[in-house]
């Protein structure tokens, strides 16, 4: 089966780092997605991981590790607009037609 | 990134009434496009793929008499919520694939369509 798990829930404050963990166990692997949903909202494109290492991307980061189905998130310099639901999906074929599958996603609440 | 967008973003109907939701992408041509859906703080579950041209390929457990798809053009896929229940309710968003830099498919997502069933 298909199972992406991610911290339900997790708390930081304004300025601190933040690392949200996920594990996979896909049948396919093309890649894994990072998206930033905040509520009521459409998710919004983070990252994309397809090889093994570090992404960064300003104050967000991105890695995966294929041998072990883990991938982070990595978010610096904390703001309270960073407070919002992130989610990991992997994408399990290569081609146009390969499906996203979603974890459960994890709540971040950034305190002051 | 790649725009798309969906009508309506909200919509109130009565229960045993039909709703349709359309999902369109704005600047490319999308061959393939993805019907989500989001029930309250839990994550996208896919309910079908949306293919130009050919039939909609449905996940397990979505009833396909149900949940009409159409993708008629490449540029827009329509989602129809037939005989629509209370428990249909739900935050439904569409996605495409495009190639991104480096000869990877990327998706991105619309602003999603509210929907409530009362």
């Amino acid at each position: 089966g298909q199972n992406i798990d991610q911290p339900t829930e997790m708390t930081a404050t304004e300025g601190a780092i933040v690392q949200i963990n996920c594990t996979y166990q896909t049948s396919g692997f093309n890649g894994l997605f990072w998206y930033q949903q905040h509520a009521g909202e459409a998710p919004t494109f983070l990252s994309y991981n397809v090889l093994d290492g570090l992404e960064e991307k300003g104050r967000f980061s991105s890695f995966l590790s294929r041998s072990k189905g883990y991938s982070y998130l990595l978010l610096k310099e904390l703001q309270m607009k960073d407070s919002a639901s992130y989610l990991c999906a992997v994408k399990t074929a290569q081609n146009q037609g390969g499906k996203l599958i979603f974890g459960q996603g994890t709540e971040l609440s950034v305190k002051p | 990134g790649a725009v798309v967008s969906q009508h309506p973003s909200w919509v109130i109907c009565k229960s045993g009434t039909s709703v349709k939701i359309e999902c369109r992408s704005l600047d490319f041509q999308a061959t393939t496009m993805f019907w989500y859906r989001q029930f309250p703080k839990q994550s996208l579950m896919l309910m079908a793929t949306s293919n130009e041209g050919s039939k909609a390929t449905y996940e397990q457990g979505v009833e396909k008499d149900k949940f009409l798809i159409n993708h008629a053009s490449l540029t827009l896929s329509t989602l129809t919520v037939t005989s629509a229940h209370p428990e249909d309710s739900s935050f439904y968003i569409c996605s495409t694939t495009t190639l991104a830099a480096g000869g990877t498919y990327e998706q991105y997502f619309g602003p999603g369509t509210r929907l409530t069933v009362t």
